[in-house]
């Protein structure tokens, strides 16, 4: 079954260092996102992506976050300069279509720990 | 207003009973409702969902019910199984835009 892998799995950075959270989302989808979930949290949405565009982000998503598509098959999360607050566990995911017409598959995650 | 509340945050159940989560949400943008199914670990999966058009959906032991005048909607899991033990949460999608709205979640442990 085709699913989506995102690495590392576990992340520990210097507060104010950069990190980059690396996802492999399925083959033939077109639209690509970041979600977060701060511990005992909800799940929150970061960002959306198609056509190699942002196509929606949240307020969370601030200039200290990009994205980026860098090849046929890889999905990026950067944090330019992590804060402590950053410290939470980031879903990426990825659907055929748009979230309301096609099932979102998220990936395992990435814990990222700001010290 | 963007926001999806969800209820109770955790819910013990004896195997073989039903149980019951319940969302309600404001903004009438938004058209399709997903429950999903997170393990710890692991990321959340797609269980069931279901669009306002309809009151109810089921599949095999999962039903969504769906009140659109009151907003609100609710999982039903009968017959709860030792490995339903998860936690579910309820979201929602906007009619223009390509996102999901989360609830809380909902920690259910059935007790065997």
């Amino acid at each position: 079954e085709p699913e989506v892998t995102q690495t590392p799995s576990h992340q520990v950075t210097q507060m104010g260092q950069e990190v980059i959270l690396r996802c492999v989302p399925i083959s033939n989808h077109l639209y690509f996102y970041w979600y977060r979930q701060i511990l005992g949290q909800k799940v929150e949405f970061l960002v959306s992506f198609y056509n190699n565009e942002i196509s929606e982000k949240s307020e969370i998503f601030d200039d200290q976050f990009s994205v980026e598509r860098p090849d046929g098959s890889n999905f990026t999360l950067k944090i330019r300069s992590t804060k402590l607050e950053d410290s939470a566990m980031y879903f990426c995911a990825s659907s055929e279509e748009g979230t309301r017409n096609t099932e979102a598959f998220f990936g395992q995650g990435t814990r990222l720990t700001v010290v | 207003q963007q926001q999806v509340k969800q209820s109770p945050q955790s819910l013990i159940v004896q195997k073989g009973g039903i149980s019951i989560i319940n969302c309600a949400y404001e903004n009438t943008a938004f058209d399709y409702f997903p429950w999903y199914q997170q393990f710890p670990g692991k990321g959340p999966a797609l269980l069931i969902a279901i669009r306002p058009d309809v009151s109810e959906k089921k599949e095999g032991r999962f039903t969504i019910s769906f009140n659109k005048s009151a907003k609100q909607f609710s999982l039903h899991i009968m017959d709860s199984q030792p490995g339903d033990s998860a936690t579910y949460f309820c979201a929602a999608s906007p009619r223009y835009g390509n996102k999901l709205v989360f609830g809380a979640g909902t920690i259910l442990r059935v007790k065997s």
